[in-house]
């Protein structure tokens, strides 16, 4: 079935990086994408909508210079933290969904962010 | 998207059937009914969705009421693998290329050996 790759899994790094997590849908084109956080013990929280050869839509309070978001292809999107903070620590996770809107998403596995 | 409610924990004995209940009082007639599973540090994975009808697939059933109002995810025998916070989202089918899921608290599965 469908699969959508998420890379890294896991990043530890120190605070004022930059960190950059892609994620690929492997055999379906994905126009859009979608970026969650969530934070320990609580449910995801939508942050921003990807779209392929267009500006991401960016969700109330989510910071667009904060987390630059590029989908250059119909199979990749990027997120990256820029100047990562302690309080950037999370899971990120990365969704696509195949075809028409009454078909599931498909999530990539997420990626668990550390900032030291 | 309509709003969801769904009890904050469930538990179940390994083997046995789990019904997990989902009310969505507010539905509309284009909202699809969808049901969404959390394994522990792990991306959400589809379980199952419908409109009316109820649905079987090789994880689980849909038991959508009558009214729609509410709906049951049953899992026919319980594993411990299944053990993970489910989702129940309504998701309106017009909402064109725009597909994001709005996701609640959900029902925390713990399933006993």
């Amino acid at each position: 079935g469908a699969v959508v790759s998420q890379h890294p899994s896991r990043v530890i790094c120190k605070s004022g990086t930059s960190v950059k997590i892609e994620c690929r849908s492997l055999d379906f084109q994905a126009t859009t994408m979608f970026w969650y956080r969530q934070f320990p013990k609580q449910s995801l929280m939508l942050m921003a909508t990807s779209n392929e050869g267009s500006k991401a839509t960016y969700e109330q309070g989510v910071e667009k210079d904060k987390f630059l978001i590029n989908h250059a292809s119909l199979t990749l999107s990027t997120l990256t933290v820029t100047s990562a903070h302690p309080e950037d620590s999370s899971f990120y996770i990365c969704s696509a969904p195949e075809g028409l809107s009454n078909q599931p998403q498909h999530f990539g596995d997420g990626t668990r962010l550390s900032i030291l | 998207d309509a709003k969801t409610t769904q009890p904050n924990s469930m538990e179940s004995n390994e083997e046995e059937p789990v019904h997990l209940p989902c009310n969505h009082s507010t539905i509309s007639g284009t909202d699809y009914i969808h049901w969404y599973r959390q394994l522990p540090s792990q991306g959400p994975e589809y379980v199952i969705h419908g409109l009316t009808s109820n649905v079987n697939n090789r994880m689980a059933s849909l038991a959508i009421a009558e009214d729609r109002k509410s709906s049951t995810l049953i899992l026919h025998r319980a594993t411990l693998r299944d053990a993970a916070v489910y989702y129940c989202i309504l998701r309106d089918v017009r909402g064109g290329s725009n597909y994001k899921l709005t996701f609640g608290k959900g029902t925390l599965l713990t399933v006993n050996p």
